[in-house]
């Protein structure tokens, strides 16, 4: 089966510039997942996708981020304006049952860079 | 909500030599453990996992262990090979969301030295 692919790769783009990132989960997995890492540290939480409902956005740290998943298939995370602090990989994972139940598959990540 | 703790933050052995990586979480609800490794410039990938009925799961030369009195669980890698060498997470499920999301662990850097 077809991972979890994320686009672009990487990005830099100037503070105060807007950002999309896309993600694509795996097919027929309901559960999406957006988490950022900033160098060094942890992978963290910032939303999470049922089909095209919101179920937890608790760690989306401010109204500049915008996800959205129309349709429940493919999910956009929008930055606007960015940030330095925004700087980091963005990864996108999805699985089948809720992550209390199951692992994740990961995608390879949206390396982001704010100048 | 759930508090994971990862120890050490990096981690250098010689290889062959064992590796344990330990991780502590806050939340007694929690009932579903994997241990994520990530290698240069690639994507996190489940390696194991285990689940709160079990004390300890081994897969070749990786097992973990489970201490649900003590909120912890640790991987244990034996025989350890330089493409060992990545940064590898724990996380546990956070149940203060409606259905649980992972929460991570801020990760160790191990480096198998040949």
């Amino acid at each position: 089966e077809a991972g979890v692919t994320q686009f672009p790769s990487h990005s830099v783009i100037e503070k105060g510039q807007t950002v999309t990132l896309r993600c694509d989960p795996i097919s027929g997995h309901d559960n999406l997942y957006w988490y950022r890492r900033v160098m060094g540290k942890e992978i963290k939480f910032l939303l999470h996708f049922v089909k095209e409902s919101k179920q937890d956005e608790s760690g989306m740290p401010n109204n500049r981020f915008l996800a959205e998943r129309t349709g429940g298939t493919y999910s956009t995370l929008k930055v606007q304006p960015a940030e330095l602090e925004d700087s980091g990989v963005y990864f996108c994972a999805s699985s089948q049952a809720s992550g209390g139940r199951d692992g994740y598959t990961f995608g390879s990540g949206t390396r982001l860079t704010v100048v | 909500g759930e508090n994971v703790e990862q120890h050490p933050s990096t981690l250098s052995v010689q290889e062959g030599d064992s590796a344990v990586i330990k991780c502590t979480y806050s939340d007694s609800a929690s009932n579903y453990f994997p241990w994520y490794k990530q290698e240069l410039g690639k994507r996190p990938q489940l390696i194991i996992d285990i689940r709160s009925n079990v004390g300890e799961k081994k897969d070749q030369r990786i097992a973990v262990t489970l201490n649900k009195t003590a909120k912890h669980f640790s991987l244990h890698i034996t025989e350890t090979q330089p493409e060992d060498s990545a940064v590898y997470f724990c996380a546990a499920p956070d149940y203060g969301g409606s259905q649980g999301n992972l929460i991570f662990g801020k990760g160790t850097k191990l480096s198998v030295k040949p």
